[in-house]
């Protein structure tokens, strides 16, 4: 499968814990996408990186909320200290340059905090 | 304004009907704009490109009116199988390729 790998599928935490997903990129994708999705809304932007370089960050997204991409492979989002209105699905994404073709989406991890 | 807007349906409409979506967004500078399909549950997929001339897949036309910063989306002769939602996706700004997404127009072929 070539395509953009997003782990674990689903995640139910309680209130309070932290959680990591991770996604792994097209292999020749240097940019990579960390999207939030609640039920009836579209993708709403968190960050994007660009290789190891994470160029922008939403200012929706709280200090709870940090992203890494070590090696400009993999990356992973960590949500610290997870509140109820954290539930949504996360979606990766990742383009090859700009983006001029537009992205590639995960299936995303769909988070319930209980 | 919203960054981007999309009348958000359901659009109901009968097999091999024509439908048309309209998106409207706020940032002049916009350069790349997109088509979206996303399948219940499922994750967006790339449907098409919209180019500053318009264009055609199939069965789907999309043009671009930057003048009036509005993107528009036909379907012909609808499927059963194009009743998804569809999002209109817009880069925010010159130079930068943050896409920002519309909240989705329903779609609903009826036998």
């Amino acid at each position: 499968d070539t395509g953009v790998s997003q782990n674990p599928r689903h995640k139910i935490t309680k209130r309070g814990q932290n959680v990591t997903f991770r996604c792994d990129p097209i292999s020749e994708h240097n940019r990579l996408y960390w999207y939030r999705q609640t039920l009836g809304q579209g993708p709403e932007f968190l960050t994007y990186f660009q290789n190891e370089a994470q160029l922008e960050k939403s200012r929706l997204l709280s200090d709870r909320f940090s992203a890494e991409r070590p090696k400009g492979s993999f990356s992973t989002l960590e949500i610290q200290r997870t509140e109820q209105g954290d539930s949504a699905m996360y979606l990766c994404a990742s383009s090859v340059g700009q983006g001029v073709y537009g992205y590639t989406f995960g299936s995303g991890t769909r988070l319930t905090v209980v | 304004r919203k960054e981007v807007e999309q009348d958000p349906g359901p659009f109901n409409v009968p097999e091999g009907a024509t439908v048309a979506f309209n998106c409207t967004y706020s940032n002049s500078a916009s350069q790349s704009f997109f088509w979206y399909r996303q399948d219940c549950r499922k994750e967006p997929k790339l449907l098409m490109s919209v180019y500053s001339s318009g264009n055609e897949d199939g069965r789907f036309t999309a043009q671009l009116n930057r003048a009036s910063q509005y993107i528009s989306l036909l379907i012909r002769d609808s499927k059963l199988s194009d009743s998804a939602t569809y999002l209109c996706v817009v880069n925010w700004g010159s130079g930068t390729y943050k896409y920002i997404f519309g909240t989705g127009t329903r779609l609903k072929v009826l036998a």
